[in-house]
């Protein structure tokens, strides 16, 4: 079955760095688009980049474009997610979702159970 | 950017009555690419609905979507203790964006 294991969360001081990660299994992760969403706490959701089957294209959200970069591994079915310049309004559970067909036109299938990360001084 | 608008807030309904839950969007989502979500609290998002209308797979037939252009509706009958929770919809035609999200509570 399908398994989305996100890590690297923590606290971090504003106008810091951290990187995230998430692990796949179950899957053909080298031909899957893969997304990261997140929740600040209390809040709804919000999605934050999506990085296509091979890594060639990569979106974002207004919100964190310019700071945040997605990339992948294919050979180690794993996803990163680095987070520059970090603000307290980054501070939310971060999940790592994928589709069903591999498309970026398809509801989020999957999801992993999220990694926690708080900006605060 | 597309906006998705989630009524009501909060919706007070009791076991074994039907829900109707609505999400409006600010511009026509693109080949009915919308979909419904279950939260809980402490849990990830659960897929409920994607095009619309299609169940994802092992929801029960109790859910259902419908709706096309710019109203889309979750319907969910004969209420069940587990079904209270907080849903979301969300539009994936157009870049991607969720609702503020509708919170089901026991009344």
């Amino acid at each position: 079955q399908v398994q989305l294991l996100e890590s690297g969360g923590g606290v971090v001081q504003p106008g810091r760095s951290l990187r995230l990660s998430c692990a796949a299994s179950g899957f053909t992760f080298r031909s899957f688009g893969i997304h990261w969403v997140r929740q600040a706490p209390g809040k709804g959701l919000e999605w934050v980049a999506v990085i296509s089957y091979d890594g060639t294209n990569a979106y974002y959200a207004e919100s964190v474009k310019g700071r945040f970069t997605i990339s992948r591994d294919n050979s180690k079915n794993t996803l990163h997610l680095q987070m520059n310049s970090l603000r307290a309004e980054d501070t939310a559970v971060y999940y790592c979702v994928t589709t069903d067909s591999g498309s970026y036109h398809d509801g989020f299938h999957y999801w992993g159970q999220g990694t926690l990360v708080t900006v605060s001084s | 950017e597309i906006v998705l608008t989630q009524s009501p807030g909060t919706l007070s309904l009791s076991p074994g009555e039907r829900a109707t839950l609505s999400c409006r969007a600010s511009q026509s989502v693109s080949s009915s690419y919308l979909a419904w979500y279950q939260q809980k609290p402490g849990q990830a998002p659960r897929l409920l609905i994607y095009g619309a209308s299609k169940r994802a797979t092992g929801i029960p037939d109790k859910f259902s979507g419908s709706g096309s252009g710019t109203d889309f509706t979750l319907t969910i009958s004969r209420l069940e203790p587990e079904d209270f929770a907080v849903y979301y919809c969300q539009q994936y035609g157009s870049s991607y964006s969720f609702g503020q999200g509708t919170k089901l509570e026991i009344k």
